[in-house]
């Protein structure tokens, strides 16, 4: 079985360009999580999908930021426009069921770099 | 609000046992995930804990007690491959999220 994968792994962008992040969750996982690791802190949660719906989304940490997950299968994270605090590794993960204590498995990040 | 504390850095020596503490504040409990992050790769599932005690699995075991907010994680006949970084994560009190704390980079040199 895939696990969740991210594209891409890297990016390397100039302040004020715009980014999209792709995640493709395992297959049959309902839930979809983003997550940011900014250099030096923890991983903190940005918003969570279920199917195409948004159910959390109190992490995004301004209008910058955009998710999306059409269909409810992919998921996408467009940062328009970027800024220099942006930059970290941005993890995607995916649970199966709706249970507060579901595993939760994660993709290897896209580390982006605003410039 | 949520907050979870763990040593920043350890080093351990090939062979040895090293044992990786978590102390947490939550307002509710549902259980702690330890993962387990080689540099570069997706952070990995290690264990679940919802009730107090050890649970074993191989070389690396997990330790809960609720009481008082405290885990750890236990890892038996250190190999180099288990050089990486060791996060302690907690459902969030609102939400389906996790909230991860900070991590513990673990060196094992030969």
């Amino acid at each position: 079985e895939a696990g969740v994968t991210q594209f891409p792994s890297h990016s390397v962008i100039e302040k004020g360009q715009t980014v999209t992040l792709r995640c493709d969750p395992i297959s049959g996982h309902d839930n979809l999580y983003w997550y940011r690791r900014v250099m030096g802190k923890e991983i903190k949660f940005l918003l969570h999908f279920v199917k195409e719906s948004k159910q959390d989304e109190s992490g995004m940490p301004n209008n910058r930021f955009l998710a999306e997950r059409t269909g409810g299968t992919y998921s996408t994270l467009k940062v328009q426009p970027a800024e220099l605090e942006d930059s970290g590794v941005y993890f995607c993960a995916s649970s199966q069921g709706r249970g507060l204590t579901d595993t939760q498995y994660f993709g290897p990040g896209t580390r982006l770099t605003v410039l | 609000g949520q907050n979870i504390d763990q040593p920043t850095e350890m080093t351990a020596t090939e062979g040895a046992i090293v044992q990786i503490n978590c102390t947490y504040q939550t307002s509710g409990f549902n259980g702690l995930f330890w993962y387990q992050q080689h540099a570069g790769e997706a952070p990995t599932f290690l264990s679940y804990n919802v009730l107090d005690g050890l649970e074993e699995k191989g070389r690396f075991s997990s330790f809960l007690s609720r009481s008082k907010g405290y885990s750890y994680l236990l890892l038996k006949e250190l190999q180099m491959k288990d050089s990486a970084s060791y996060l302690c994560a907690v459902p969030a009190d609102y939400g389906q999220n996790f909230v991860f704390g900070p991590g513990t980079r673990l060196s094992v040199l030969p």
